[in-house]
């Protein structure tokens, strides 16, 4: 059983415009959340990331957002560019994993220019 | 050299060889990582070295054995693979001290 759910698998955005990227999550254990990217034969690189006590963290085109009621994250980039698409993984964590990752599968991000 | 390095980038192996991937960080991290991935799935942990020791081990099968020599060196033997063995290979670094890892470029494994 999936407890970190990236429901699709891919999107597409008009360059300029916002893309969201949503995850889900089963465990409300989890107190820490996490987003890597993915280019093509390169490894993830950790991205940006939220504690379960706030709801909001913004790093400069990209912000977090966490709703614990819907046990719902999303990732937003605004304005979307080229070098943005790539696979985007989303990631989870609670105190006693000894900062153990549970992934989700991934969403494939496609900048359309 | 920065970063984490992986080698080989590629390999084929048929199902009776034995081969060794190989993975070394030059970040000054005291924890290693072997993730597996497989396509269009969540990244699954392997191992976990923290100061050379092995903290978890999640019920891999013993055709993959690792070996940690020191905090910077990373090794994953393979032997008697099967095909659905082939995947992609991550090595990963951290300080061990938050969930912020550095990942290698990986391992694409092929069995045949």
């Amino acid at each position: 059983d999936q407890q970190v759910k990236q429901n699709s698998p891919s999107l597409s955005v008009q360059e300029g415009r916002i893309s969201i990227l949503n995850c889900d999550y089963t465990n409300s254990m989890f107190d820490y959340f996490l987003w890597y990217k993915k280019y093509p034969a390169e490894g993830p690189t950790f991205l940006i990331s939220i504690s379960s006590i706030k709801d909001k963290n913004e790093d400069g085109r990209f912000t977090v957002f966490l709703n614990k009621s819907a046990k719902h994250l999303s990732l937003h980039i605004v304005p979307s560019q080229p070098g943005d698409s790539a696979v985007y993984f989303c990631a989870a964590s609670f105190m006693d994993s000894n900062y153990q990752l549970i992934w989700g599968a991934g969403t494939k991000l496609i900048i359309k220019p | 050299e920065t970063g984490v390095t992986q080698t080989p980038r590629h390999l084929v192996m048929g199902m009776t060889n034995k081969k060794s991937l190989k993975c070394e960080q030059h970040l000054g991290h005291n924890a290693m990582y072997w993730y597996k991935q497989s396509a269009k799935k969540p990244l699954e942990l392997m191992f976990v070295y923290n100061f050379k020791e092995q903290t978890e081990n999640n019920s891999v099968p013993s055709r993959f054995s690792p070996e940690c020599p020191n905090s910077s060196h990373l090794f994953l033997h393979l032997h008697t693979l099967q095909p659905e063995d082939s995947a992609l290979y991550l090595c990963a670094s951290g300080t061990g001290r938050d969930e912020k890892l550095f990942f290698g470029s990986g391992t694409q494994l092929s069995v045949l």
